[in-house]
């Protein structure tokens, strides 16, 4: 257990609305990532933090935005949803030299 | 944009049998990870291989990383029903990757009893 939650875990939109997830360490890691998964796509990242105020895009950014203000807490916005986002929502952080510890995820449903 | 080719898909066997995933890509790697899903869980960390031909066994489980680091194999000796599961492989490209990581689409393994 490295200490990640994820809020909510569960959470149903509508298209156009605003929509921010959350996700929460406790032993503050420099490396934090968003991904998310979808059935035949493995995970793909979103966006990537390297530390606070620190962040860049992954292969799939578009319509997502994050913020890092505080080293424990990294926010995946979606700033209006749309159906194409519905998917389940991983956040991971990395633990030391190639290892990643990933969160119990948030399953976005919009509709 | 490295891309990480994962097969087979779906693969579904008798407990007690062999099998083996490929994880397979043009580019390489500086190491190469392997996890394991279970539904409605964050993937989990099976072994990360690093070095070019390297072998890892975990128990029944054997990880391989191609000499060229380009490619990569999980083999499962005697499937349980307990290794049902969503395997995953992950490579990261290393130097200023800042740790990202590239998936393959995943293999979807079922043991039957």
């Amino acid at each position: 257990d490295a200490g990640i939650t994820q809020s909510p875990r569960h959470k149903v939109t509508e298209t156009g609305t605003p929509v921010t997830l959350r996700c929460h360490q406790t032993e503050n890691h420099r490396y934090m990532y968003w991904y998310r998964q979808d059935p035949g796509h493995g995970l793909r990242l979103i966006h990537y933090s390297y530390g606070v105020k620190d962040t860049d895009k992954g292969e799939v950014s578009d319509g997502y935005s994050v913020s890092r203000s505080k080293t424990e807490d990294f926010l995946l916005t979606l700033e209006s949803a749309t159906s194409s986002q519905t998917s389940v929502y991983f956040c991971a952080i990395r633990g030391g030299a190639d290892t990643q510890y990933f969160g119990p995820g948030t399953r976005l449903t919009v509709l | 944009t490295q891309l990480l080719e994962q097969s087979p898909q779906f693969l579904s066997i008798q407990e007690g049998e062999n099998l083996t995933v490929y994880c397979n890509s043009s580019s390489v790697f500086s190491s190469l990870q392997w996890y394991r899903q279970e539904p409605g869980e964050g993937p989990v960390l099976l072994v990360t291989v690093v070095t070019g031909g390297e072998v890892k066994k975990l128990k029944r489980l054997t990880f391989q990383f191609g000499d060229a680091r380009k490619d990569s194999s999980l083999h499962i000796t005697a499937a349980q029903t307990g290794d049902t599961g969503l395997y995953l492989c992950a490579g990261e490209a290393g130097g200023t990757s800042y740790g990202k990581l590239t998936f393959g689409q995943g293999t979807i393994l079922t043991v039957h009893p």
